[in-house]
């Protein structure tokens, strides 16, 4: 069974630094991959997702993840952060070519906390 | 678009008792998720629908779980005789086609 993981569990950043949370995942063949924001209080809203194409991805509010196939990885990038980008982060996986109608894998969540 | 809308939003019962909760997935969509998160993890997939048929269950989904969505259109997941190890947050999504998954803001079950 496919796996998704995030190593950072817990970030700490000050306003204006760049971020970068990582995310590897264990499937060998095609995949479809997510970045889910859970801001405090809200729902899981979609931040960016790749299909196909180019594997550098950009989603809303200047985020942006590179999907490395030869890594297994798609890291999500910002290059400043903002004290409203707090919130917890997931990362997810779909296996196979449909595109986005089959269950979602995700990770633990990166809780990222930005510090005026 | 209205969101995926989830009642209660808090249910706070007793080892033993049975819950039930409700989603109402967007209305143009066909799939429909169920999902629990426990503090400190993603969600788990538990449950999914296309229109009114159940077609995969996560060996999570013990005999105690069950949901069902009648029509295609709202779902509901009951629990019956809850233990403590049932809290979580139970999560809602729905989809059309390939396109992502909207989530609702959840259930949060708390088993005293």
């Amino acid at each position: 069974a496919q796996s998704v993981s995030q190593h950072n569990h817990h970030v700490i950043l000050s306003e204006a630094a760049s971020l970068e949370l990582g995310c590897n995942y264990s499937y060998g063949g095609t995949v479809n991959l997510f970045w889910y924001v859970q801001y405090p209080g809200q729902h899981l809203q979609l931040l960016l997702k790749y299909f196909s194409g180019d594997p550098l991805v950009k989603g809303i509010k200047g985020f942006e993840a590179e999907f490395i196939k030869s890594k297994f990885s798609f890291n999500l990038r910002k290059p400043s952060v903002q004290w409203s980008d707090t919130a917890e982060y997931f990362c997810a996986v779909i296996p196979g070519v449909t595109g986005g109608g089959n269950k979602l894998t995700f990770g633990t969540g990166t809780q990222l906390k930005v510090e005026l | 678009d209205t969101g995926v809308s989830q009642n209660p939003r808090h249910k706070i019962t007793k080892r033993g008792q049975n819950v039930t909760f409700r989603c109402d997935p967007i209305s143009e969509h066909n799939r429909l998720y169920w999902y629990r998160q426990t503090l400190g993890q993603g969600p788990e997939f538990l449950t999914y629908f296309q229109n009114e048929a159940q077609l995969e269950k996560s060996r999570l989904l013990s005999d105690r779980f069950s949901a069902e969505r009648p029509k295609g259109s709202f779902s509901t997941l009951e629990i019956q005789r809850t233990e403590q190890g049932d809290s979580a947050m139970y999560l809602c999504a729905s989809g059309q086609g390939n396109s992502p998954l909207h989530f609702g803001n959840g259930t949060r079950l708390t088993v005293t």
